[in-house]
């Protein structure tokens, strides 16, 4: 079946500019986790949803950044006037809920930010 | 917060030789313990994972351990095939939804 899907898998954004990354989970996958990754080192935690609602935002580095997910599915991640340190690849995974379920990472969004 | 510390950095292995890598956490509450393995430019994959109420779990050539007392956990891969480079990742947390992730080990099997 279709895994995890991401779009877009690259985005170039000025200083200061608003993005959103989107994420499709796979289907039945009531869990949804945002993820960035920078050079060099392993992902870093930034929310989990169960749900529409976001169960753990503690990940989140400052209000710039915010995620939502309305109908239980797909997952918006929204960042504010962007800064070059926001420059990372964003991953998103999906699991079904309750403990002992493997999170399946999508392909990532490389966010570049000149 | 969980502070997930990864050993060492960079592997390179003979093919056929074992591979170990070790990883230490700090919060004692967290008690589930993946091992992710991310080949280059793709996705990080779940390769085998273990609870806080076993200290060793097996699948064919890959084993991890764990030792709460310590604080620390080890992947270990034996028999290596070039297959096997790739990035490996460790991970702790106190349940499946919140994990800390290690800094990755770059492991190359030389053939």
């Amino acid at each position: 079946g279709a895994g995890v899907s991401q779009t877009p898998s690259n985005k170039v954004t000025e200083k200061g500019k608003y993005v959103e990354l989107r994420c499709d989970p796979i289907s039945g996958h009531t869990a949804l986790y945002w993820y960035r990754q920078s050079l060099g080192q392993g992902p870093e935690f930034l929310i989990y949803f169960q749900g529409t609602g976001a169960a753990d935002d503690s990940g989140l580095p400052n209000d710039r950044f915010f995620a939502v997910r309305p109908e239980g599915s797909v997952s918006t991640l929204k960042i504010q006037r962007t800064e070059r340190g926001d420059s990372a690849v964003y991953l998103c995974a999906s699991s079904r809920g309750g403990q002992g379920h493997e999170q399946y990472f999508g392909p990532g969004t490389r966010l570049t930010v000149t | 917060g969980e502070n997930v510390e990864q050993h060492p950095s960079t592997l390179s292995v003979q093919e056929g030789d074992s591979a170990v890598i070790k990883c230490t956490y700090s919060d004692s509450a967290s008690n589930y313990f993946p091992w992710y393995k991310q080949e280059l430019g793709k996705r990080p994959q779940l390769i085998i994972d273990i609870r806080s109420n076993v200290g060793e779990k097996k699948d064919q050539r890959i084993a991890v351990t764990l030792n709460k007392t310590a604080k620390h956990f080890s992947l270990h891969i034996t028999e290596t095939q070039p297959e096997d480079s790739a990035v490996y990742f460790c991970a702790a947390g106190p349940n499946d939804y919140k994990l800390s992730f290690g800094a990755g080990t770059t492991v190359t099997v030389r053939a």
